[in-house]
């Protein structure tokens, strides 16, 4: 089965510093990879995900780079606020309308300091 | 308004006891999944809810334990039977398909903190 690895475990940034959290996975057969935002208290918020078939996505701040070759993933947020504190998870699987599903990463601990 | 809605929120329980935990959705899903996350831990899927059918559990997790109900494409309930401090986590209830447009996409709901006493 699909196993994805998550670094940092922690990671702590002044405001308006980059950060920059890394995943990679072993199932050569996953093509779609999300990131959620889990904040104190509250549900996993997706904030951005990719297919295969692209090598970059961007939303604002926050962009996801992919390298199918290496199998692995990562997530940069640019211009870092407070706000952008909680825990991301990566995740992996593959896509389609099946019962496919996500294997989690074990997730990073976004620390901007003020 | 949440477009996915979980009942309670959270709860303090007696071990012995039981919870049901239910998941609200404002529009048809194609799949309803319930998932565990244990204090400071990632998310284990516990299964999939299969709409007028039995569940379809992941390895490590029993009907008898957490018996799920699905009767339409909107509803789910998940129950934590015989509850043992070890359960004590947060539960989630996470949909995809025939919502918002892609069949890929994973949601998930705000989540019902469990503690067990």
């Amino acid at each position: 089965g699909e196993n994805v690895e998550q670094h940092p475990s922690t990671l702590s940034v002044q405001e308006g510093d980059s950060a920059v959290i890394k995943c990679t996975y072993s199932d050569s057969a996953s093509n779609y990879f999300p990131w959620y935002k889990q904040e104190l208290g509250k549900g996993p918020q997706l904030i951005i995900d990719i297919r295969s078939n692209v090598g970059e996505k961007k939303d604002q701040r926050i962009a996801v780079t992919l390298n199918k070759t290496a199998k692995h993933f990562s997530l940069h947020i640019t211009e870092t606020q407070p706000e952008d504190s909680a825990v991301y998870f990566c995740a992996a699987s593959r896509a389609g309308a099946g019962s496919y599903q996500l294997t989690f990463g074990k997730g990073t601990k976004l620390s901007v300091i003020p | 308004s949440a477009v996915i809605s979980q009942k309670p929120s959270r709860d303090i329980c007696q071990r012995g006891t039981s919870l049901t935990i239910q998941c609200q959705v404002d529009s048809q899903v194609t799949m309803m999944f319930w998932y565990r996350q244990q204090p400071g831990q990632s998310l284990t899927l516990i299964a999939t809810a299969n709409q007028g059918s039995e569940a379809t559990y992941e390895s490590g997790f029993v009907i008898d334990k957490f018996p799920i109900s699905r009767p339409n494409l909107t509803f789910s309930t998940l129950t934590v039977s015989n509850l043992s401090p070890e359960d004590s986590s947060i539960y989630l209830c996470s949909l995809k398909g025939g919502w918002r447009g892609s069949t890929d996409t994973q949601y998930f709901g705000p989540g019902t903190r469990l503690t067990v006493l």
